[in-house]
Parts: structure tokens; C-alpha cells; sequence
């Protein structure tokens, strides 16, 4: 069984590039979330989806930072322009909600793109 | 404040040795909780949840202790495999919220 699909594995770009970060979750789950892991700050919340929706993206530094959910099996997240501040690896993880509680429904990781903006 | 406060570490154990991690988050109204375990350039993965009663998964113990906002972990007869970083996590508005880990090293 497939588990979170993520792509690139490593991202290394020049500053003012745009950047691309692509997330397949596991096939039925229906909530997808992106989140950024530095050493400063550890892990941190971007954005959630729920059936395809943002519910939350509070966590979205700002408005250089954007994501999509076209469809259940496919997410982005790209950053334009990008700044050296936003190297970090980034996490996708998707899970199966069954209706409001993550309780008995795990967080499933993707092994994550290590982004480097130089 | 942070949400999830968790002692980073690291925790230099020799194998066999019994190892406790607490943690703890400041919304009252959180409702549930878990440890993750990241190994090195990994990514997290859930260890187990925890309930408010304590529970237990082999060499693992959690607690929750709902008035103090705490939640600890012992592990038991640790191995040299156990050595990685604990997240303990706590959900609040279906949202996750991961501390920033405790460093477990296990040395023979």
C-alpha cells in the first residue's frame, strides 16, 4: 500500500525562484495537511484540507506562500518568490477523518522535500 | 508561550535503562493527545495515543494528567532502536500541534 507521496525529494533554488512542492496522499483519505519543519522552530501547521477545501490555512506565513487541492489525489505548494528564510523541509501528511476528530484517524507522513533557497 | 513545550535533551540512556519524557500544552480545551516518533531525516509517525485513563503498548507507557496540562512517556528497557526524537502532539479545533522533541540516544 502506497503510503504519502511527495516530490522533489530535495529542492535546492536561488532566491526570487519560484518553487513547486507536490503531495499525492494515500488513496480514501480525505484530509491533507502541509507542514514546515525547521531546527527553530520544529514542526509547524501551513495549511489543512478537508475534501478538497482549505479549512484552515492560518499557518501560511504569508502571501508568498500559496496551496492547492485540484482533486483527492493531488496537492501543491508553492512558494513565489522564494526567500533563503523558507529552507526547511516540508512535510505532507494526510489522514482519514471521520468527521471532526483526528483521534482515531493518524497523521500518515510523506518522506518530506528538503528545500534549500540560497 | 508556546502551545507544546517538551525538555529537548538529549537524553543519553544506556540500553536497558527506564527513560521518562513529559510535556506539556497550554489550551485547556485540547481534547486529544499523542507521541510521534521522527527518526533522523525522517519523517514523523505516530508512536501512540494517549488516553485519559494512561495506557500502555508494550514497552511504552503514556499519561495524561487533563489538570496539570501534562502528558508524560516512559519507556521501558530501552534498546539501542529506540534512539530518535519524541513529538508529543496535542490536537486542538482538528488541528495537531507538535511540540519541538525530545532527543532520545540509547548507547550500548
Amino acid at each position: 500500500d502506497a503510503g504519502v507521496i511527495q516530490s522533489p525529494r530535495h529542492e535546492v533554488t536561488e532566491m526570487g525562484q519560484e518553487v513547486t512542492l507536490r503531495c499525492k496522499p494515500i488513496s480514501g483519505h480525505n484530509s491533507l495537511f502541509w507542514y514546515r519543519q525547521t531546527m527553530m522552530r520544529g514542526l509547524e501547521l501551513l495549511i489543512y484540507f478537508n475534501n478538497n477545501v482549505p479549512i484552515d490555512d492560518s499557518g501560511m506565513p504569508e502571501d508568498r506562500f500559496s496551496a492547492k487541492m485540484p482533486n483527492a489525489s493531488f496537492s501543491t505548494l508553492k512558494i513565489q518568490p522564494s526567500e533563503p528564510r523558507d529552507s526547511a523541509v516540508y512535510f505532507c501528511a494526510s489522514s482519514l477523518d471521520p468527521g471532526g476528530s483526528l483521534y482515531n484517524s493518524p497523521l500518515h507522513f510523506g518522506n518530506g522535500t528538503r528545500l534549500t533557497v540560497t | 508561550r508556546k502551545e507544546v513545550e517538551q525538555d529537548p535533551g538529549p537524553f543519553n540512556v544506556p540500553e536497558g535503562a527506564t527513560v521518562a519524557f513529559n510535556c506539556t500544552y497550554s489550551n485547556s480545551a485540547s481534547q486529544s493527545f499523542f507521541w510521534y516518533r521522527q527518526d533522523c531525516r525522517k519523517e514523523p509517525k505516530l508512536l501512540m495515543s494517549v488516553y485519559s485513563s494512561g495506557n500502555e503498548d508494550g514497552r511504552f507507557t503514556a499519561q495524561l494528567n487533563r489538570a496539570s496540562q501534562y502528558i508524560s512517556l516512559l519507556i521501558r528497557d530501552s534498546k539501542l532502536s529506540d534512539s530518535a526524537t519524541y513529538l508529543c502532539v496535542v490536537e486542538h479545533g482538528n488541528k495537531l500541534v507538535f511540540g519541538a522533541g525530545t532527543i532520545l540516544r540509547v548507547k550500548s
